[in-house]
């Protein structure tokens, strides 16, 4: 069974750009989280969507957004990017939002911002 | 308010030996505790998890100890191998809205010598 997949697995962009991150579940999953990775603040929460709706959302602000598609692939997306959102980005799904234990991370997208 | 502190920062231990790693709480809210482990170059992996309800939980050499009075739970790694050198996070979860939304603690850098 493939694992849950990311791209692109790098990428560099300049302030002030926007950016398009992409994941797929694993086949049969249907609820996928968001999360970001810096040294400096963690590895912290930034939303999970269900169904095509999001059902929560971190504490991060209105330029970070997310869909997710009919077929439980996801989209996340950042605009009017800061050097502070230089990040790995890591989406994670699972069968249901409620079986936490069924939960699988990809590899992230590493975003670099210049 | 830091809700999650995770300790030691970094561990070192000889093979063979057995690494704890622990983890203090704030809210009295989360209801689901889990460990995960993270290679270099890849997104973190659920490694054991415990409920509120119980008092400990092993999985072959990973151990869980939870105490709910004092809000704190431990990792404690038995006969540590080289290939446990990873770093480590506790992620304390609130349920919202059916689902389990995570606080990550900062992290423990675990390094096994053969």
């Amino acid at each position: 069974k493939a694992g849950v997949t990311q791209t692109p697995r790098y990428l560099i962009k300049t302030r002030g750009q926007q950016v398009t991150l992409s994941c797929s579940p694993i086949s049969g999953h249907r609820s996928v989280s968001w999360y970001q990775q810096t040294p400096g603040q963690g590895l912290q929460f930034l939303f999970e969507y269900f169904s095509e709706t999001q059902r929560n959302k971190g504490n991060f602000p209105g330029r970070f957004s997310g869909r997710q598609f009919s077929n439980s692939r996801s989209e996340m997306n950042v605009s009017t990017l800061e050097l502070g959102d230089s990040a790995l980005y890591l989406c994670a799904s699972s069968l249901d939002p409620g079986l936490a234990d069924t939960q699988y991370f990809g590899p992230g997208t590493r975003l670099t911002v210049l | 308010q830091q809700q999650v502190k995770q300790s030691p920062q970094s561990l070192i231990v000889q093979k063979g030996g057995i690494s704890i790693i622990n983890c203090a709480y704030e809210n009295t809210a989360f209801d689901y505790f889990p460990w995960y482990q993270q290679f270099p170059g890849k997104g973190p992996a659920l490694l054991i998890a415990i409920r509120p309800d119980v008092s400990e939980k092993k999985e072959g050499r990973f151990t869980i100890s939870f105490n709910k009075s004092a809000k704190q739970f431990s990792l404690h790694i038995m006969d540590s191998q080289p290939g446990d050198s990873a770093t480590y996070f506790c992620a304390p979860s609130l349920r919202s809205g059916g689902s389990y939304i995570p606080t990550f603690g900062r992290g423990t850098s675990l390094i096994v010598h053969p």
